[in-house]
């Protein structure tokens, strides 16, 4: 079946850091790839989206490029900042969304 | 644009209970959307609904359903409340096109705490 494998958190980055959180996939067909984030005691945020294989997703200095070839889809920003603390979640869809276990991400001053 | 909105945003029941969750999804969104997301468990699919239909179930017992309204608003209900049901509820929703993967967007969940 479908599923989403991402990096085991959290990731603890001092403020200007890079950051990469992996994420692979298993699918079959041709899903659409997500990141959404979670901020404390809010809901799920999309935060970018790639649906075909080499799409490059991007959003508030974050990237992240849908690989085919190696089953991918990391999520990376070259500069992170304390508001970017948050869960990451990476999640394919078919005829509905599969998520990954989320990635804790802690940034400091 | 309002974006999808979730009522109660906290409740607390007792075990046995029954509980009704409300989402109004966002202008012009015909799907919606039921995920648990339960303490150590991660994101779990419930529920879609598209046009006042069920579409696809994820793999919960039958003390879980729901609807969908005309006006594309949906309801979760979940019978004899059990303490592993305590968790927070998210509803999104969709605009759906035949084949097409639309992105959901999410609203702010309900935290459901079984007592």
């Amino acid at each position: 079946g479908n599923s989403v494998t991402q990096m085991e958190g959290p990731v603890t980055l001092s403020e200007e850091a890079f950051l990469t959180i992996n994420c692979t996939y298993t699918a079959t067909g041709y899903p659409s790839l997500f990141w959404y984030v979670q901020y404390p005691g809010e809901g799920l945020q999309l935060l970018l989206k790639a649906t075909k294989a080499d799409d490059k997703g991007s959003n508030k200095g974050f990237e992240a490029t849908y690989r085919k070839e190696t089953t991918s889809f990391h999520l990376e920003k070259g500069s992170v900042q304390v508001s970017d603390s948050a869960v990451y979640f990476c999640a394919l869809q078919t005829d509905k969304l599969i998520f990954g276990t989320g990635t804790r991400l802690q940034v400091f001053p | 644009e309002a974006g999808v909105t979730q009522s109660p945003t906290h409740l607390i029941k007792t075990r046995g209970q029954q509980v009704t969750l409300r989402c109004s999804p966002i202008s012009g969104h015909t799907s919606v959307y039921w995920y648990q997301q339960a303490l150590g468990l991660g994101l779990q699919f419930l529920l879609w609904y598209d046009e006042g239909e069920e579409r696809n179930r994820g793999n919960f017992p039958p003390r879980f359903s729901g609807r969908q309204f005309p006006n594309y608003s949906s309801e979760l209900n979940v019978n004899a409340l059990e303490l592993e049901d305590s968790a927070l509820y998210l509803c999104a929703s969709s605009l759906y096109r035949q084949g097409g993967n639309q992105p959901q967007h999410f609203g702010d969940g309900t935290r459901l705490s079984i007592l």
